[in-house]
């Protein structure tokens, strides 16, 4: 089956400008998650749908960051405007649904760099 | 609240020799706890989860893992190491009390097997 795939992969940016991340999960999971891996940290969620409704977004910076699941597939990520301390690798993951035995499949995430 | 610590930032072994990586959890109720690996510049991939049953839980790539609920730990280990185990390992815990079962991550062991 095809991976769950995220574009772009690195993204060079300057403090106060925007950006935006598009993840496509594996066919048929309805559960999809955002993630921002800070260097030398574990992934902390930002923000979880399931199909095209927001379950959880209680760690998610509302003031800059927004996403949305359109038709419950492809989800964007946005980041308006851009810290220093936005610079992180942003995962995508989905799994088939929220339940205890189904496990995360991750994209390879984009890398966020900004000066 | 629930939480995952792993003590070692970085495991060194050399190729042949048994290896392990710790983890310990702090959860109220029964844990459902997994672990997580990461190759360079990838996202991650899930290896292996305990949920209930036998304490000893074998996954992929040879890679089992031991749950002591008296010690609080789920170690990560693997009777004979090779060079491409050398990757960064996470340690998961799903929060049974956020209604999502959210995903907390430990900070990570960065494993490395010599030749």
């Amino acid at each position: 089956e095809a991976g769950v795939a995220q574009s772009p992969r690195y993204k060079i940016i300057e403090k106060r400008q925007s950006v935006a991340f598009w993840c496509n999960p594996i066919s048929g999971h309805a559960t999809l998650y955002w993630y921002q891996q800070i260097l030398g940290q574990g992934p902390k969620l930002l923000i979880q749908f399931q199909n095209n409704g927001v379950v959880d977004d209680s760690q998610l910076p509302k003031d800059r960051f927004s996403a949305e699941r359109l038709k419950g597939v492809d989800s964007t990520l946005k980041i308006q405007p851009a810290k220093l301390e936005d610079s992180a690798v942003y995962l995508c993951a989905s799994s088939l649904g929220p339940d205890l035995n189904s496990p995360l499949h991750f994209g390879n995430g984009t890398r966020l760099t900004v000066t | 609240a629930q939480s995952v610590a792993q003590p070692e930032d970085q495991v060194n072994v050399a190729e042949g020799n048994p290896l392990t990586v710790k983890c310990t959890y702090s959860v109220s109720g029964n844990p459902y706890l997994f672990w997580y690996v990461q190759y360079p510049n990838r996202g991650l991939q899930f290896l292996l989860k305990y949920i209930t049953g036998d304490n000893l839980v074998k996954g992929s790539y040879g890679f089992e893992a031991e749950f002591n609920k008296s010690q609080t730990s789920f170690h990560l280990k693997k009777p004979s190491a090779l060079v491409s185990d050398s990757a960064l390992y996470f340690c998961a815990v799903r929060d049974m009390t956020s209604g999502t079962y959210k995903y907390i991550f430990g900070t990570g062991t960065r494993l490395k097997v010599l030749a």
